[in-house]
């Protein structure tokens, strides 16, 4: 199963507003990145936020982590038509006793589309 | 400029036959990836090395094969004993595991008939 799931899967909105997506995971971890993927194009990263940090900044990105509630939220502000991509979050999972698996895990992405 | 360089975008293949993707950092990079993603679907690890000479399974390695002999080179091989190989493969390299950000190349869309 994944370890990181988006939600929603599908998001559309005017030009100008803010967009939200949510990812939650199952286990704990080591830090948790966002990417984004225009279609057909590999992906870019956003930001990666480590478990001892709760909101980072950059641009119009604000991502929160909360590790209690095991979720993250990104927030893109004042939306662009050419914000249109698939969004992913992933994270990197400890195993028991606190050690990476050396993995990244990718969850199934939000399609975002910013009408014009 | 800086990158990684995946080749080519768009390979076609008969079933049986073994394909081999390309995959070049220029970079510096000690550590590379192989993802494989289908439609509507997250990204899922096939390989990944930390260092020249050595690479270790991804969760579905199972039909592929890699190497690793030089820092820059990472290539993939999609052999016939992959049950479902028609797939769009991303590489990846990163400064230091997993522990920073992903670099991906633009990748490549295999179809297999």
């Amino acid at each position: 199963s994944q370890q990181g799931e988006e939600d929603p899967q599908a998001l559309s909105i005017q030009e100008g507003e803010n967009a939200t997506m949510n990812c939650s995971y199952k286990t704990s971890i080591n830090n948790l990145q966002w990417y984004r993927q225009n279609s057909g194009r590999g992906l870019v990263h956003l930001i990666l936020i480590r478990s001892n940090e709760r909101e980072k900044h950059s641009g119009r990105l604000r991502v929160t982590l909360d590790t209690s509630k095991k979720s993250s939220s990104l927030l893109i502000t004042a939306s662009r038509a050419a914000d249109t991509a698939s969004y992913f979050c992933a994270t990197d999972p400890l195993g028991a006793g606190g050690t990476s698996y050396g993995k990244l895990t990718f969850g199934q992405g939000t399609i975002l589309t910013v009408h014009p | 400029d800086g990158g990684i360089t995946q080749s080519p975008k768009y390979l076609f293949r008969k079933e049986g036959q073994n394909v081999t993707l390309s995959c070049e950092q220029n970079l510096n990079h000690d550590a590379m990836y192989w993802y494989r993603q289908d439609p509507g679907q997250g990204l899922r690890l096939i390989y990944y090395s930390q260092i020249v000479n050595d690479f270790q399974k991804g969760d579905i390695a199972e039909g592929y094969s890699v190497s690793r002999e030089k820092k820059e080179s990472f290539p993939l091989t999609v052999t016939s004993a992959q049950k479902n190989p028609t797939a769009f493969y991303l590489c990846a390299s990163s400064i230091e595991g997993f522990y920073s950000p992903l670099h991906f190349g633009n990748g490549t869309r295999l179809t297999v008939t």
